[in-house]
């Protein structure tokens, strides 16, 4: 089965505090590639981040930061000193390649609210 | 600006009428698709087209019907609709070459009320 899981629906948070966005993922594939989107209310969709099957190094970029563990089959995501710019929902996302075209299998989202 | 844009951003309809939702892309992409996104629940893909052929129908219904006249457009052809079919309803492009490298880019989405 192709699936992957954002166990936390909602996640309400102080500004400047970390907040961790937990995502599982199942695959039958040796290859495959991680997402990040980011939802604000606008509604489109926003690219965070990328990682492929082969790359388990930690990623950081400014206050972000992802956590690959293909042992436990997570990808986990961390805001540090959350702001009240960072309220959205975030998706994380499995991309599978068959047939010459890509398709996203998307968790159902995490709700963060930060606060000031 | 991603480059993805969709009209119109809101649409209030009745359950007899037809409507279109269009999506353009100006990345050079021909990789273009269409999702839904019901409150509370999961992004679906429905449709799929490469190179300007239809590559699947998620199990769809009929009454939704796209149509890819070229690599930057993509229609939904919406008709006698459900209350059920309201939702937000994302466009994305992604360029194939490079293989799975690519990423998907979204427009801002059409909110669809069906009354």
């Amino acid at each position: 089965a192709q699936k992957v899981t954002q166990a936390q629906t909602e996640i309400s948070v102080v500004e400047k505090e970390d907040v961790t966005l937990d995502c599982v993922y199942e695959t039958r594939d040796t290859t495959y590639y991680l997402f990040w989107y980011k939802q604000p209310p606008s509604g489109e969709l926003v690219f965070l981040i990328r990682r492929n099957s082969f790359d388990e190094q930690n990623e950081i970029s400014g206050r972000y930061s992802w956590n690959f563990q293909k042992s436990t089959s997570s990808f986990n995501f961390t805001i540090t000193a959350s702001q009240v710019v960072d309220s959205a929902v975030y998706f994380c996302a499995l991309r599978v390649y068959s047939g010459g075209y890509n398709k996203l299998i998307f968790g159902a989202g995490t709700r963060l609210a930060v606060h000031p | 600006e991603t480059g993805v844009t969709q009209t119109p951003r809101h649409l209030v309809m009745g359950m007899t009428n037809k409507k279109s939702l269009k999506c353009e892309q100006h990345l050079g992409h021909n990789a273009m698709y269409w999702y839904k996104q019901s409150a509370k629940k999961p992004l679906e893909l429905m449709f799929v087209y490469s190179l300007e052929e239809r590559v699947e129908n998620n199990s769809v219904p009929s009454r939704f019907s796209p149509e890819c006249p070229n690599s930057s457009h993509l229609f939904l052809h919406l008709h006698t609709l459900q209350p059920e079919d309201s939702a937000l309803y994302l466009c994305a492009s992604q360029g194939t070459s490079g293989g799975p490298y690519n990423e998907q880019f979204f427009g801002p989405g059409t909110r669809l009320t069906v009354l």
